[in-house]
């Protein structure tokens, strides 16, 4: 059973600031990792997929990092706005379990 | 379809009775994943069908719950003699058979057991 852990729990910040989270995960036998967005009453989004050591990607306001080695994602985000309000979750896998393992997710409540 | 599509939104139910719930992914997808969320708890596992090999059921939490996948399309999950501790939301996904595709979600479907 893959460990996948996420911190903070829930975060709140006001409108503008900065911010951003931890995946923390087994560096052994990686396969991707994934991060969704999940709004209220709304289905999980996809943000970003990344397989690489070191790779970034970006959408828009939001970016993310991937450290296989150490075993962690970070996801960032710049100047929240109210419409980033949700629970962000990051998942291990699929790889030879074909199933991806969620973290608990972070919940984020920007602040108008 | 446009999107994954899950029946009911909302279901209530009184402990005991059996539900189905259905899950209608996109087409061409032929990976189909069920998960649930319970409350304050993250995505669980419960069940994965891809194309026609034997699905995997690892994370089916009893011998209560079962599903199938007909036709490779649309897929039932079926709770018998439902128990309190089945309250969750229920969420479907579905994904192209590459394996580092996203997955697309369905809305969920709400399920309270009274």
């Amino acid at each position: 059973i893959l460990n996948v852990e996420q911190s903070p729990q829930s975060l709140h910040v006001q409108e503008g600031d900065s911010t951003n989270f931890t995946c923390s995960f087994p560096s052994s036998n990686f396969y991707a990792l994934h991060w969704y967005r999940w709004e209220t009453a709304k289905s999980p989004e996809a943000l970003f997929v990344m397989t690489l050591n070191g790779d970034e990607k970006k959408k828009g306001r939001i970016s993310a990092t991937l450290n296989t080695k150490e075993g962690y994602s970070y996801l960032y985000i710049k100047g929240s706005q109210p419409e980033d309000s949700a629970t962000y979750l990051c998942a291990l896998g699929p790889g030879s379990a074909r199933q991806l393992t969620f973290g608990s997710g972070t919940q984020l409540t920007v602040l108008p | 379809g446009a999107g994954v599509s899950q029946s009911p939104s909302n279901k209530v139910t009184e402990k005991g009775k059996d539900v189905e719930l259905r899950c209608d992914p996109i087409s061409g997808h032929t990976a189909l994943y069920w998960y649930r969320q319970s409350l304050g708890q993250g995505l669980e596992f419960l069940i994965y069908f891809q194309g026609n090999s034997a699905p995997d059921k690892s994370g089916l939490p009893s011998d209560r719950f079962s599903a199938e996948r007909t036709g490779g399309s649309v897929s039932t999950l079926t709770i018998q003699r439902t128990q309190q501790e089945d309250s969750a939301v229920y969420l479907c996904a579905s994904r192209e058979p590459s394996g580092n595709e996203k997955l697309f979600f369905g809305s969920g479907t709400q399920l309270s057991v009274l």
